[in-house]
């Protein structure tokens, strides 16, 4: 099973900044097979990310996905105040189990 | 629109079993695969099942394996989730999500829709 680990755990930023944050697998993850969630309190995840750096389908241009291998990026440049919410990645290799990273939560400074 | 909603949470006591259902509109159901993804109060999220999209293969992470049943009814737009001898460490908010899209030649298990979910509650 491959264990994502995302950090920081948690990240105060204030709006009109740029927000990094980090997913790293304990193993390669094949393909680019990583995606990337946003969720908002009492809200279904949303998908932002797939392919490593795809964006999905009425996602924004500031944020981005990048990275390969084991190590994985989300940026988030020009904070706005919709973006403060939790942010989770996950792995969808071929073979299941499909996991997910323990979740970053960005909070206002 | 594409449109997932899920039923059929509630409260159940340990050992007791309950069966979700999430109904499907906006696309043709019958061609996608479809998972489960569970979040326990002020958790993360925790994928759960899947299933093909002709229901010919079912994955289960470890923690539900034996318990529960993932199955799909594809003339009725349907999936559907059993769940058996559950437990307290079970309760939590059950998402039906949709598998991401397939080119010639593989498909990626991303979720690209998430229903609003449904909550499940083991006590006793």
């Amino acid at each position: 099973e491959i264990v994502l680990t995302q950090s920081p755990g948690t990240l105060s930023l204030s709006p009109g900044g740029r927000a990094t944050l980090s997913c790293r697998a304990s193993q390669s993850v094949s393909s680019s097979y990583l995606a990337w969630y946003q969720q908002k309190p009492g809200q279904a995840p949303r998908l932002l990310i797939y392919g490593a750096s795809r964006r999905a389908t009425g996602i924004p241009d500031r944020f981005s996905g990048s990275g390969s291998g084991t190590d994985f990026t989300l940026t988030i440049s020009r904070l706005e105040p919709e973006d403060f919410a939790v942010y989770y990645c996950q792995q969808y290799t071929t073979s299941p189990p499909y996991t997910f990273g323990q979740g970053t939560k960005l909070e206002i400074k | 629109q594409v449109q997932l909603v899920e039923s059929g949470g509630g409260v159940v006591q340990p050992g007791g079993s309950l069966r979700l259902s999430c109904a499907a509109s906006g696309f043709t159901f019958s061609s996608y695969g479809m998972h489960w993804v569970r979040q326990a109060p002020g958790k993360g999220l925790e994928w759960v099942a899947f299933i093909r999209d002709d229901g010919s293969n079912k994955y289960y992470a470890d923690s539900v394996k034996g318990r529960f049943t993932i199955s799909r009814d594809n003339s009725k737009n349907t999936l559907y989730l059993q769940m058996n001898s559950l437990r307290a460490e079970d309760t939590a908010v059950y998402y039906c999500a949709k598998r991401g899209y397939c080119s010639p030649t593989n498909c990626h298990y991303y979720m690209d829709v998430w229903g609003k979910g449904t909550t499940v509650t083991v006590s006793s």
